[in-house]
């Protein structure tokens, strides 16, 4: 079955620099990726989509992922953070309609809180 | 925007008690799901619905039952809430695997 490991449940970066949050996952075949960002007491907003088509992907709020067969990442950047990008961000995979132990479950990660320092 | 609402954000239940917690979505979507996230857990899928009259267990079921009745409402249904169960429960719904999914705000369900 598929999954996705988010590395570092806490990252803290100051206002002004890069954030970077990674994602690994695993699959038998290419899958469809997403982030995902929750600000608190809210539900989840899709951020981004990595649906095999162009392998840099870009989203709401700046945000941007790249698609990594060869290292099996979607790692989440951004250049440069702002206070309001405090949240927790999920990475989350599925496989295209059809495949095997595919449909359209979503596997979420454990979630990494993001803390942006004045 | 689609929209996906859940009928509560905060529920305090006790334990022993059937409880039922609702979702709609305005946007005409086949796939439902409920999920409930634990900190340190992510998000842990309960069940899902690819049709109307149609579940399907999801990783964590136990304690867990759903109805969907009509297309737009998918219903959880904890019928003898455990404080285990204490925890946010999240509603999605999604046209298709290529769309990902869109939430509602969530409900906050404390079991005493």
């Amino acid at each position: 079955a598929q999954s996705v490991t988010q590395l570092g449940s806490h990252v803290s970066v100051s206002e002004g620099a890069l954030v970077l949050l990674r994602c690994n996952y695993s699959s038998s075949v290419p899958p469809y990726l997403f982030w995902y960002v929750q600000y608190p007491n809210q539900g989840l907003q899709l951020l981004l989509k990595y649906t095999s088509a162009a392998t840099l992907v870009k989203g709401i709020n700046g945000f941007e992922a790249e698609f990594k067969k060869s290292e099996t990442s979607f790692h989440l950047t951004k250049p440069s953070a702002h206070m309001s990008d405090a949240a927790e961000y999920f990475c989350a995979v599925t496989l295209p309609w059809g495949l095997t132990g595919g449909g359209n479950k979503l596997t979420f990660g454990t979630g990494t809180q993001l803390k942006v320092e004045l | 925007d689609v929209k996906v609402t859940q009928s509560s954000r905060y529920l305090v239940k006790r334990t022993g008690e059937k409880v039922f917690l609702e979702c709609v979505q305005d946007m005409d979507h086949e796939n439902m799901f409920w999920y409930r996230q634990d900190p340190g857990l992510g998000l842990r899928l309960i069940y899902f619905s690819y049709d109307v009259k149609m579940k399907e267990k999801g990783d964590i079921p136990e304690g867990y039952s759903v109805s969907r009745e009509k297309k737009e409402r998918f219903s959880l249904i904890l019928e003898s809430a455990s404080t285990n169960q204490t925890s946010m429960y999240l509603c999605a719904s999604s046209p298709g695997t290529i769309y990902g999914y869109t939430f509602g705000s969530g409900t906050r369900l404390t079991v005493v």
